[in-house]
């Protein structure tokens, strides 16, 4: 079974520019996750979705970030305009969908480094 | 102040030796995980526990949730296991399968020499 895949895995554009990332979640896995680590941050949660609905976004920074879902399989996290401070690695995980428990394991995609110069 | 936090930010150990990371955290939970990141290398996830401990290999995870408290151990340490730890919860606001996000520690840099 292939795990979570991320496209690109390095991206580096000017700022002012627009650029999107793709994660492909495991196969069945309703619940799809966005994170970036910021250089020497913490990784911080950006959203979550389940299927194609937005469950929680209270960690997208501002309105230059817009994330999709459509159909429910692959997620699509545009930053437009890009700015400096964007830069850094932008990992997707996913989750199956639990009905009924509190806690699932999340799987990892490799992360895409992102770049604004 | 983070909400999870991890000590050392930093270990250096000799091959052999017995490992303790530490992840401490202040919010409300309802599991943790422990993941590891070799240089380079996509993020896995090792453990996630909601009580007591439980062990894979050369590894063992704890928890006490009274606490808010988790340690992660590596028996006989080997230079393979370098790599950033991190400690990361399930901040959980509502039950039945609503968000879930996780909230990360800084990680730990654990390198082995031989």
């Amino acid at each position: 079974e292939a795990g979570v895949t991320q496209f690109p895995s390095h991206s580096v554009i000017e700022k002012g520019q627009t650029v999107t990332l793709r994660c492909d979640p495991i196969s069945g896995h309703d619940n799809l996750y966005w994170y970036r680590r910021v250089m020497g941050k913490e990784i911080k949660f950006l959203l979550h979705f389940v299927k194609e609905s937005k469950q929680d976004e209270s960690g997208m920074p501002n309105n230059r970030f817009l994330a999709e879902r459509t159909g429910g399989t692959y997620s699509t996290l545009k930053v437009q305009p890009a700015e400096l401070e964007d830069s850094g690695v932008y990992f997707c995980a996913s989750s199956q969908d639990t009905a009924g428990r509190m806690h699932y394991e999340q799987y990892f995609g490799p992360g895409t480094r992102l770049t604004v110069t | 102040k983070n909400e999870v936090e991890q000590s050392p930010q930093n270990l250096t150990a000799q091959e052999g030796e017995f490992i303790t990371i530490n992840c401490s955290y202040s919010v409300g939970i309802s599991a943790l995980h422990w993941l590891q990141q070799h240089p380079g290398g996509g993020i896995v996830s090792l453990f996630m526990l909601s009580s007591g401990k439980k062990k894979h290999g050369r590894l063992i995870a704890t928890i006490n949730i009274q606490e808010k408290h988790s340690s992660l151990h590596i028996t006989a340490s080997h230079p393979r296991d370098s790599a950033v730890y991190i400690c990361a919860v399930h901040h959980t606001q509502n039950y039945g399968g609503a968000t879930n996000k996780l909230i990360f520690g800084t990680g730990t840099l654990l390198a082995v020499q031989p």
